[in-house]
């Protein structure tokens, strides 16, 4: 079945480093792709999405690229801030079906 | 535009009982997808709803259910909680039929804890 691996947290940074989230999928047929942020006791908000190959999603900063060759969605970000600090989770949608699957979640601490 | 509402935002239950939770959608929005998150088994799909009709479910045992009204709201119920039920529980609504490629917003969870 389908299937989300996103590297394990969690990830700590300086402010103003550069942000790179590992994210792979299986799927069968072409999944869309998200990320999705989870701010503390928050529910989540889409980050950013890429539906078909080799299209880039972004927002505010952030970047992922879809690979289809690679079965990746990596998520990237050039120079992080603290208000980025937060739980990132990438996702898949495919097929006919409507909900995600979700990898575990990356936690990410952005000291200034 | 009013986002996803659910309620409660916290509940206590000890083991054996039921809850029902409940979730409003954005307005127009006529698809709610349920989730349950845990630190263990992170994110998992519960069930989606379109038109008062499900029409996806997830892999949970039958003590969980939901169902979906006329205005698109969407409740939840766990019968006989198990202590492993505790968890945030995540409702999203997006515009149209499942499959389709809308965007899914999410609500800020209801927190439960099952004694």
């Amino acid at each position: 079945g389908n299937s989300v691996t996103q590297m394990e947290g969690p990830v700590t940074l300086s402010e103003e480093a550069f942000l790179t989230i590992n994210c792979t999928y299986t799927a069968t047929g072409y999944p869309s792709l998200f990320w999705y942020v989870q701010y503390p006791g928050e529910g989540l908000q889409l980050l950013l999405k890429a539906t078909k190959a080799d299209d880039k999603g972004s927002n505010k900063g952030f970047e992922a690229t879809y690979r289809k060759e690679t079965t990746s969605f990596h998520l990237e970000k050039g120079s992080v801030q603290v208000s980025d600090s937060a739980v990132y989770f990438c996702a898949l949608r495919g097929g006919s079906q409507g909900n995600l699957i979700f990898g575990k979640g990356t936690k990410l601490s952005v000291k200034p | 535009k009013a986002g996803v509402t659910q309620t409660p935002r916290y509940l206590i239950k000890t083991r054996g009982q039921q809850v029902t939770l409940s979730c409003s959608p954005i307005s127009g929005h006529r698809s709610v997808s349920w989730y349950q998150q845990t630190p263990g088994q992170g994110l998992q799909f519960l069930f989606e709803y379109f038109s008062e009709t499900q029409r996806n479910k997830g892999n949970f045992p039958g003590r969980f259910s939901g169902r979906q009204f006329s205005n698109s709201r969407s409740e939840m119920n766990v019968s006989t909680l198990e202590l492993g039920d505790s968890a945030l529980y995540l409702c999203a609504s997006y515009p149209r039929a499942a499959g389709s490629y809308n965007e899914q917003f999410f609500g800020p969870g209801t927190r439960l804890t099952v004694l």
